[in-house]
């Protein structure tokens, strides 16, 4: 059946990079996300990328698509306080706006 | 810009007392649909709807209606809800294809 994966917890110092991973299941995937939620806040679309590309950079966002191993990856570069959050990857399945999300990364950066 | 709009954001409620939590889009997309958030489990979907007076389940859709009047509005209603129904809820529409943004979410306390 569909599943995402995520690891729980990710801790890192300020202005190190961070990598946040995913795995999935669902091979007819067709975009996967990443979305950020602040403290008591909504969620933010981050980024996504289409199932058949391989990366996509946007500032300092960095996403990695590893189709064959269903790997999915954020990278964060020059992380900052203010992007400590939960950090949420999701796909699309075969073309609808249906998401299967992950139960979610907390990305803490410590000064 | 595009816009989901939830009210109300916060409310507690006693058991069996009906209630309704709105969600406006200013999209003009046919596609809406309703996700309850909770700790450890990600975001799971509730309903959706792929255009006027046309809804299905989700993967969570007990204890939940919901209605498709018009295409900008998508209320999710609990009839006689409980406390499993404590919850985050999130309404998302898209914009374009790919795109698709959540609402601030509505944080719902039954007691």
């Amino acid at each position: 059946g569909e599943d995402v994966e995520q690891s729980l917890f990710l801790s890192v110092r300020e202005g190190d990079s961070s990598v946040i991973n995913c795995t999935y299941t669902d091979s007819s995937s067709t975009y996967l996300y990443w979305y950020k939620q602040e403290p008591g806040a909504g969620l933010q679309l981050l980024t996504y990328i289409f199932s058949n590309m391989d990366m996509k950079q946007d500032q300092r966002l960095t996403v990695l698509l590893n189709k064959k191993d269903k790997h999915l990856s954020l990278r964060i570069a020059d992380t900052q306080t203010g992007d400590s959050a939960i950090y949420f990857c999701a796909e699309a399945l075969d073309s609808s706006y249906k998401l299967i999300f992950g139960s979610g990364t907390r990305l803490l950066v410590r000064p | 810009e595009a816009q989901v709009t939830q009210n109300p954001r916060y409310l507690i409620t006693v058991t069996g007392k009906k209630l309704t939590v709105t969600c406006s889009q200013n999209m003009n997309h046919e596609y809406m649909s309703w996700y309850r958030q909770d700790p450890g489990l990600g975001l799971r979907q509730i309903y959706y709807s792929m255009n006027v007076e046309v809804t299905d389940k989700g993967d969570v859709p007990e204890g939940y209606k919901v209605s498709r009047k018009e295409k900008r509005n998508f209320p999710l209603i609990l009839e006689s809800p409980s406390p499993n129904q404590t919850s985050l809820y999130f309404c998302a529409s898209p914009q374009g294809i790919g795109e698709l943004f959540f609402g601030e979410g509505s944080r719902l306390t039954v007691l």
